[in-house]
C-alpha cells in the first residue's frame, strides 16, 4: 500500500522559534499534498494544498507567511511554522494524493506541536 | 458552503453489537463521499467510499449507502469487534475541487469485550 510518513511525530518548542515538519510519500509520487490542522475533539481543517513545483494554495484565514509550505519534489512537502506561539499548538496532518483529484489521499500519522 | 455533520461521540458498544454512525452533508452538485478511520496512534485510513447516488461502499464488514434524497451517508456494521475501536470521520470531495476533503468532526467508537 501507499505509505506517508511525517517527521517529527511530536515537537516541543519555545515561543518565537520556527519549526519544520516534513511529509514524505515513501513508495509513490504525489502530485498533490495537503496540510491539515486538527484541534482536540474537532475535525481536520484544511490549511493548504501543495502542488510540486508551484506555490501552495492557502485556505481562507490561514496566514501564508506564518505557515510556509514547500513542495520541493514529488515525494516531499514541508510545513514550517514560523515564529511559533502557544496558539499554534495543534496536531498537524499531511496527506498525499496519487494521480488526479479523485484519487485516494493517503494520510501521514500526524505531528503534535506544543509551543511553550 | 460545503459541510459534513456527523453524530457526536463517544459511542460505546459491547462486542457483536450493531453500529450506526450518522452522517449528513451539504454540498453543491454531486460530491463523492468517504468514511475514514483513525486507529489509536495511526494516520487516517480510507475505510470506504461512494461516488454517486445509491452507490454502496463496503469494507471490513462496514457499509454506507449514498442517499441523495436525504443527503446522508450513514456508516453501519452488523457486529462490531474490539479491534474496531477508533475514530471515524465522514468526508466529502466536491467536483471541481483539487481533491480537498471536507471532514466531519469525527466520532470516537469504543467497543468493550
Amino acid at each position: 500500500g501507499a505509505v506517508v510518513s511525517q517527521h517529527p511525530s511530536w515537537v516541543i518548542c519555545k515561543s518565537g522559534t520556527s519549526v519544520k515538519i516534513e511529509c514524505r510519500s515513501l513508495d509513490f509520487q504525489a502530485t498533490t499534498m495537503f496540510w491539515y490542522r486538527q484541534f482536540p475533539k474537532q475535525s481536520l481543517m484544511l490549511m493548504a494544498t501543495s502542488n510540486e513545483g508551484s506555490k501552495a494554495t492557502y485556505e481562507q484565514g490561514v496566514e501564508k507567511d506564518k505557515f510556509l509550505i514547500n513542495h520541493a519534489s514529488l515525494t516531499l512537502s514541508t510545513l514550517t511554522v514560523t515564529s511559533a506561539h502557544p496558539e499554534d499548538s495543534s496536531f498537524y496532518i499531511c496527506s498525499a494524493q496519487r494521480g488526479g483529484s479523485y484519487n485516494e489521499q493517503f494520510f501521514g500519522p500526524g505531528t503534535r506541536l506544543t509551543v511553550l | 458552503g460545503n459541510s459534513v455533520t456527523q453524530m457526536e461521540g463517544p459511542v460505546t458498544l459491547s462486542e457483536e453489537a450493531f453500529l450506526t454512525i450518522n452522517c449528513t452533508y451539504t454540498a453543491t452538485g454531486y460530491p463523492s463521499l468517504f468514511w475514514y478511520v483513525q486507529y489509536p496512534g495511526e494516520g487516517l485510513q480510507l475505510l470506504l467510499k461512494a461516488t454517486k447516488a445509491d452507490d454502496k461502499g463496503s469494507n471490513k464488514g462496514f457499509e454506507a449507502t449514498y442517499r441523495k434524497e436525504t443527503t446522508s451517508f450513514h456508516l453501519e456494521k452488523g457486529s462490531v469487534q474490539v479491534s474496531d475501536s477508533a475514530v471515524y470521520f465522514c468526508a466529502l470531495i466536491t467536483r471541481g475541487s483539487q481533491g480537498n476533503l471536507i471532514f466531519g468532526k469525527g466520532t470516537k467508537l469504543s467497543v468493550k469485550p
